[in-house]
């Protein structure tokens, strides 16, 4: 089976970074991807890790330690509309292209 | 803005019902994914097409099913609706390498209501 763990709220300061953690569980694994869903709106794909170590995409990176079964999103300089759920996901490897999906950490920034 | 489609955006159902909801993809994706996103919770994988066949289902029954056309738009059926039902669904499309990156484009999905 998969599990993944992630904290349900995280709050922020304005222009501070904020890291979402993000533990799983699966038979097989592919690699760790992370999406932002703004209320109402569709998840939108920010980053993907297959190997151990830190992407970075602008204001947004990724990590993946696979030996610790553990990545995190880190957002920096946050902006108020960084307020959104995310989602860690990982790929199922029983053929189909498919992602299994977290809960989900809800991110309020305030001023 | 992903390029997919879905209609329509809100319906409401009595339990019992069907319902159909439609995709259009992203130019040049050539598979569909269902999701069912229930309330604060993560989307779930219903099932994904690829070439007009079902390519992988998750764990839902038979009353929910699928359909993929040559221009690779697809739809999702519900028969025999139940108040849990009430959700979420997105349709995401990708091309079928696309996978390796764990990239889908989601579309903004079909809120329905079940009651």
């Amino acid at each position: 089976g998969q599990s993944l763990e992630q904290p349900s709220e995280v709050t922020a300061v304005e222009g501070a970074i904020v890291q979402i953690n993000c533990t799983y569980q699966t038979s097989g694994f592919y690699g760790l991807s992370w999406y932002q869903q703004h209320d109402g709106g569709a998840p939108t794909f920010l980053s993907y890790n297959a190997l151990d170590g830190l992407e970075e995409t602008g204001r947004f990176s990724s990590f993946l330690s696979r030996s610790d079964s553990y990545g995190y999103l880190l957002l920096q300089e946050l902006q108020m509309k960084d307020s959104a759920s995310y989602f860690c996901a990982v790929r199922d490897r029983t053929g189909a292209n498919n992602l299994f999906f977290g809960t989900g950490t809800r991110l309020t920034v305030i001023p | 803005e992903t390029g997919v489609t879905q209609s329509p955006t809100h319906l409401i159902k009595t339990r019992g019902q069907q319902v159909t909801l439609r995709c259009s993809s992203q130019s040049g994706h050539n598979t569909v994914s269902w999701y069912q996103q229930a309330l604060g919770q993560g989307p779930q994988f219903i099932f994904q097409y690829y070439r007009e066949e079902e390519n992988g289902r998750g764990n839902f029954p038979p009353r929910f099913s699928g359909l993929q056309f040559p221009n690779y738009s697809s739809e999702l059926n519900v028969n025999a609706l139940e108040l849990d039902d009430s959700a979420l669904y997105l349709c995401a499309s990708s091309q079928s390498h696309a996978g390796v990156t764990g990239e889908l484009f989601f579309g903004e999905g079909s809120r329905l209501t079940v009651l």
